[in-house]
């Protein structure tokens, strides 16, 4: 089955203790992104990846890290998670650009 | 700040009836429009995208484009309580930026 999958789906964690979301997509896409979703504010991107080794800054890339080593994973790293990052995030990808994204079930994320 | 604005709603429409979702956006080089489908708790699913002015139509769906006035909508006939979800508006122009979202509700 072609999807998109994210790990863990929830977290509880406390202030400064760094974590790892993990992203991987079986469908060959080119293009991956991370985003972030609040109340009121709608998706807003942190992170994208038009390839292995190529990634660049969305509109809140501040207080993350991405890495594409690999086509099929692209993992949001919080090297030291405060509190205004509890959000759900959503990983998404695409055969290439930003057109047709599929989106992975999200994890949400509470930081204490 | 390229934004996209959708109105946050509620929407509520009865069943049957012609729902109408609106979105505008502020970049002129924004050249393909997106509609997703968000269920409570669930992912963003595309169901629309849009690229030329006029309209294009899908089943139940239609979406509407307007360059000019930098207008798009998404038109939902014959409402169902099963389309009762969030809608997100997306514009592409270099980054795609979404809108907030508009929650619709489906009265049966």
């Amino acid at each position: 089955e072609a999807q998109v999958t994210q790990n863990p789906r929830y977290l509880i964690t406390v202030t400064g203790k760094k974590l790892t979301v993990t992203c991987s997509q079986n469908m060959n896409h080119e293009y991956m992104s991370w985003y972030r979703q609040d109340p009121g504010l709608g998706l807003r991107q942190i992170y994208y990846s038009m390839n292995v080794e190529v990634t660049d800054k969305g509109d809140v890339p501040e207080g993350y890290k991405v890495s594409r080593k690999e086509k099929r994973n692209f993992p949001l790293i919080l090297e030291s998670p405060s509190p205004n990052q509890t959000s759900l995030y959503f990983c998404a990808s695409s055969p290439q650009g930003q057109e047709t994204q599929y989106f992975g079930p999200g994890t949400r994320l509470l930081v204490l | 700040q390229k934004e996209v604005e959708q109105n946050s709603g509620p929407l509520s429409v009865p069943e049957g009836a012609i729902a109408s979702l609106n979105c505008t956006y502020s970049d002129r080089g924004s050249q393909s429009f997106f509609w997703y489908r968000q269920y409570s708790g669930k992912s963003p699913e595309l169901i629309m995208f849009i690229y030329s002015n006029g309209d294009k139509e899908d089943g139940r769906f239609t979406a509407q484009l307007n360059k000019a006035s930098q207008y798009v909508s998404l038109l939902i006939r014959d409402s169902q309580p099963s389309d009762s979800a969030t809608y997100l508006c997306a514009g592409q122009g270099g980054k795609l930026i979404f809108g907030q979202g508009t929650e619709l509700s489906v009265k049966p």
